[in-house]
C-alpha cells in the first residue's frame, strides 16, 4: 500500500498570503505513461470533498487559477497563491496510481 | 446536471449488514469506473473500494478483507456496495465518485471528479 504523507497538517494562513502544503509518497507515483497520479481535494466544513487538482498539475473544472499543483515522482506540493477566507477547509492528496487509491492524512487550513 | 445521489445508509448493529446505492444522473455512468470513499466521525477520507464499467473488475481497500461487494447496474445507472461483518470501525459517511473514464480509444483519469452527498453508516448496539 502506498502511504501519502502530508505537511503541515495544521496551516493558518492571513487573508492574501500564499499557503503550500506538502504530500510525499512511499513510492514513485508516476507512470509509464509520463503522468503522475496525484490528486489534490478540499473538503469545506459539512461538504463533500472536492477535486481541486489531478494528475499532479492538472486544474479542475471550475478551479481559480490561484490554485496550482506541482511536483513528480515522490514530492507533491499544493500552492495557493493569494488565500482567500472561503478556501478553509481540509486539504487531501490522493494517488490513483495503485488499484488500491489511498489519501494522506489531511492538511486543515484556517484562516488567522 | 452532473450528480451522484447515495443512500441506504443507517443505524445497524455489529454484525449486521447494510446495502448502499450511489444513482447518477446527467451523464453515462456505463462509461465510468465507480468508486466508495469513507470517512469516519472527525477522521479523515478513506477509500473503500472501486468497479469498472462493466463490473468485470473491482478492487478494495485491504481494511475490507473480503466484508464488502461492489457491484452495478448500468441500466438503472446505479452503483452498490453491500456490506457484512460490519463492526463500530465501519461507522463513516460513506461517498460515491466518479472515477475513470473508459472510450473507446482507451482510459482517462481525471481525478474523482464527481462525488455525492454522502450516507451515514452507524453501527453500533
Amino acid at each position: 500500500e502506498i502511504v501519502l504523507t502530508q505537511s503541515p497538517l495544521s496551516l493558518p494562513v492571513t487573508p492574501g498570503e500564499p499557503a503550500s502544503i506538502s504530500c510525499r509518497s512511499s513510492q514513485n507515483l508516476l507512470h509509464g505513461n509520463g503522468k503522475n497520479f496525484l490528486d489534490w481535494y478540499r473538503q469545506k466544513p459539512g461538504q463533500s470533498p472536492q477535486l481541486l487538482i489531478f494528475l499532479g498539475s492538472h486544474r479542475a473544472s471550475g478551479v481559480p487559477d490561484r490554485f496550482s499543483g506541482s511536483g513528480s515522482g515522490t514530492d507533491f506540493t499544493l500552492k495557493i497563491r493569494s488565500v482567500e477566507a472561503e478556501d478553509v477547509g481540509i486539504y487531501y492528496c490522493m494517488q490513483a496510481l495503485q488499484t488500491q487509491y489511498t489519501f494522506g492524512q489531511g492538511t486543515k487550513l484556517e484562516i488567522k | 446536471q452532473v450528480q451522484l445521489v447515495e443512500s441506504g445508509g443507517g443505524l445497524v448493529k455489529p454484525g449486521g449488514s447494510l446495502r448502499l446505492s450511489c444513482t447518477g444522473s446527467g451523464f453515462m455512468l456505463r462509461d465510468y469506473y465507480l468508486s466508495w470513499v469513507r470517512q469516519a466521525p472527525g477522521k479523515g477520507l478513506e477509500w473503500v473500494s472501486h468497479i469498472s464499467p462493466s463490473g468485470e473488475e473491482t478492487y478494495y481497500g485491504n481494511f475490507v478483507k473480503g466484508r464488502f461487494t461492489v457491484s452495478r447496474d448500468n441500466a438503472k445507472k446505479s452503483l452498490y456496495l453491500q456490506m457484512n461483518s460490519l463492526g463500530v470501525e465501519d461507522t463513516a459517511v460513506y461517498y460515491c465518485a466518479r472515477d475513470v473514464a473508459v472510450y473507446a480509444m482507451g482510459k482517462f483519469y481525471y481525478g474523482l471528479d464527481v462525488w455525492g452527498q454522502g450516507t451515514t453508516v452507524t453501527i453500533s448496539s
